[in-house]
């Protein structure tokens, strides 16, 4: 059983359309961070979140924490070819008795010129 | 470049056999945290050091140890290899001890193939 589920699993779009992916949990996380991890590489930090229905902004990326702290989601407009990757949500598990980092399954995103 | 280094890069190898991967966090970081990414499972935790101790456990099998050493690099070895624990090995470091107001960053990974 994941503790964070993402939706979609896969996307594959055109250069300049928008999307959003999607992390949803039954559980509350004290945080939640988003990764971009490309072919070949570890996964990148991109945000983190902690404060529930917090809204950050990365360029042309957003990311959204849930007032409830159990999920987020994140924007993308213009989507650009250089934005493929799998992207992840990981979230703090310390609230739900955890003390790790729990990913969870991934969204990956092609974005074709 | 994330400043963590990781070796091997690749390494194939046989069932039943042992393997140990090795890792050098970033300059300054006391904690070194083990992953496994496989298709099937995704990205799970294994084990994480901070500052020589073991800090917390994932799933990580009995098969499996790790230990952080004085200069603060951290070997995990894999034993009793079986198809099933081919995957992407992946290390992590970070300043702290936990994950609030730290960033983890990681290494390019190990791919481990067993045949």
């Amino acid at each position: 059983t994941q503790l964070l589920e993402q939706s979609p699993q896969f996307l594959s779009i055109q250069e300049g359309e928008n999307l959003t992916v999607y992390c949803n949990s039954s559980s509350v996380f004290s945080s939640l961070q988003w990764y971009r991890q490309e072919p070949g590489e570890g996964p990148v930090l991109l945000v983190t979140v902690v404060t529930g229905g917090e809204v950050k902004k990365l360029k042309r990326l957003t990311f959204q924490f849930g007032d409830a702290r159990k999920d987020s989601s994140l924007h993308i407009t213009a989507a650009q070819p250089g934005d493929t990757g799998l992207y992840l949500c990981a979230g703090d598990g310390r609230n739900t008795g955890f003390q790790k980092l729990v990913f969870g399954t991934g969204t990956r995103l092609l974005v074709s010129p | 470049d994330s400043g963590v280094t990781q070796t091997p890069k690749h390494l194939i190898t046989a069932t039943g056999q042992r393997v140990t991967l090795r890792c050098s966090p970033r300059s300054g970081d006391l904690s070194v945290y083990w992953y496994q990414q496989s298709l099937d499972q995704g990205l799970q935790f294994l084990i994480q050091y901070y500052n020589g101790e073991e800090r917390a456990k994932g799933n990580i099998l009995e098969r499996f140890s790790a230990q952080q050493f004085p200069d603060l690099h951290s070997e995990l070895n894999l034993s009793s290899l079986e198809l099933g624990d081919s995957a992407l090995y992946f290390c992590a470091s970070s300043v702290g001890g936990d994950f609030s107001g730290n960033t983890i960053y990681f290494g390019e990974g190990s791919w481990l193939t067993v045949v």
